[in-house]
């Protein structure tokens, strides 16, 4: 069975500090996104990445994938408190399947 | 352009009922996924729709049954309503891919949230 690991499940940070969410998974795939979910909301799409070595950035945001290390990152440089939120990986199977959640705090 | 687009946004119904949501995918899209997503947890995948047949199914009772129209909008139906079937249901819309068969570019609606008292 298909397992999709994120951590940490929760991450409290400052705000102006870095920090990466990792994102594995137990099956071959070369395609993963990232969402981002506020609380009460449906999921917003970040990144798609769609082969091996794909790397996107969008604001203080970058995702990575590599495809023989079944590993997706998610980096967040300068953390800010608007990305406070729930951020999820997914991997492609033709179905998604989603990992557990990072919940971020940005704090001042 | 329209989005995915669910419908009701909240419900509250009681243990043993019937329930049907809705979902008109986004325009120029033709496979419609369902998901489930208990509070505090990650989206877990109920099935799919595509050519109005039920592609694939993930881990959940037949009590879950879904249909897809010929203008691609889709339903989903839980019968014999329990307590932990509250959650919020995601609708995802997607594009099969005629050569490859693999989904392109998924949209998820705003989701409706169902509580079971």
């Amino acid at each position: 069975e298909l397992k999709v690991e994120q951590n940490p499940l929760f991450l409290s940070m400052q705000e102006g500090k870095n920090y990466t969410i990792y994102c594995n998974y137990s099956t071959t795939s070369d395609r993963l996104y990232w969402y981002r979910q506020d609380p009460g909301k449906s999921l917003e799409s970040l990144f798609v990445l769609l082969s091996n070595g794909a790397v996107k950035q969008e604001g203080r945001l970058m995702a990575s994938l590599d495809t023989k290390a079944r590993l997706s990152t998610l980096h967040i440089t300068a953390a800010v408190h608007d990305l406070s939120a729930t951020y999820f990986c997914a991997v492609d199977t033709d179905k998604l399947i989603f990992g557990t959640g990072t919940r971020l705090q940005v704090f001042p | 352009d329209a989005g995915v687009t669910q419908s009701p946004t909240h419900l509250i119904k009681t243990r043993g009922q019937q329930v049907t949501l809705r979902c008109s995918p986004k325009s120029g899209h033709d496979t419609v996924s369902w998901y489930q997503q208990a509070l505090g947890q990650g989206p877990q995948f109920i099935f799919q729709y595509y050519e109005e047949e039920e592609r694939q199914r993930g881990n959940f009772p037949d009590r879950f049954s879904g249909h897809q129209f010929p203008n691609y909008s889709s339903e989903l139906n839980v019968n014999a309503l329990l307590l932990g079937d509250s959650a919020l249901y995601l609708c995802a819309s997607s594009l099969v891919g005629q050569e490859t068969l693999k989904n392109y570019g998924y949209t998820f609606g705003s989701g409706t949230r169902l509580t079971v008292v």
